[in-house]
């Protein structure tokens, strides 16, 4: 059982490139999330999905872009990438949305 | 909307002694879950203990207990026998009908052999 599988663990991506970070659960969760945590605070919220083929901005969705075909994927797309996107990238999943939360390892993104 | 304060930033305790590590917050939902996380130096952000709201029993999972004082809107984490591992930042966080995790800054919490 992996639980949430995220690619690539790390990255560096040059100012106004584009790329997409995987998520992958297996849990044959509903719920699944993008945060982003920047040095020394928590968690944001940038998109989540109650379901296939539903997904909803969160707190800092401004320069990303998801999508939910399955219910186990859910990718997070960055266009034009910018250096204010430089931080560590978690993607979670849930059964129900509040009995508690699975993460992955994190995605660290540079952008230079 | 939801709010998470973890006013201390860091805290230090003696190995086998008893920590606390505050958490307050706000919400306007009466039905409503609270958490703790840990995040060690691996990244691995970790679940330690849940909350539900509407039970007035503290969560206690091992070492870990939460004092949780509905009223006053906090939530407390004690570890107890604090060992080396327990070294990490630790995260208070609030979800409710909407599913959504709200997270405060955190605490860096040291362990001193």
């Amino acid at each position: 059982n992996a639980g949430v599988t995220q690619t690539p663990k790390f990255r560096i991506l040059k100012i106004g490139q584009s790329m997409t970070l995987q998520c992958t659960q297996d849990m044959n969760h509903n719920y699944m999330y993008w945060y982003r945590q920047d040095p020394g605070m928590g968690l944001k919220l940038i998109y989540y999905s109650v379901g296939a083929g539903i997904t909803d901005k969160g707190e800092v969705p401004n320069g990303y872009n998801v999508s939910r075909s399955t219910t186990e994927d859910f990718p997070l797309r960055l266009e034009l990438a910018a250096p204010s996107q430089t931080s560590v990238y978690f993607c979670a999943s849930s059964l129900t949305g509040n009995y508690g939360y699975t993460f992955g390892s994190g995605t660290r993104l540079t952008v230079v | 909307a939801q709010t998470v304060t973890q006013s201390q930033p860091e805290m230090s305790v003696q190995e086998a002694e008893t920590v606390t590590l505050s958490c307050t917050y706000d919400t306007s939902e009466s039905d409503y879950y609270l958490f703790w996380y840990k995040q060690p130096p691996s990244r691995q952000m970790i679940l330690v203990i849940r909350q539900e709201a509407y039970k007035q029993q503290n969560a206690t999972e091992n070492r870990f207990s939460v004092n949780f004082q509905k009223a006053a809107k906090s939530f407390s984490l004690k570890i107890s026998d604090s060992q080396l591992g327990d070294a990490a930042m630790y995260f208070c966080v609030l979800t409710g009908a909407n599913s959504k995790l709200t997270f405060g800054k955190g605490i860096t919490l040291s362990v001193r052999p």
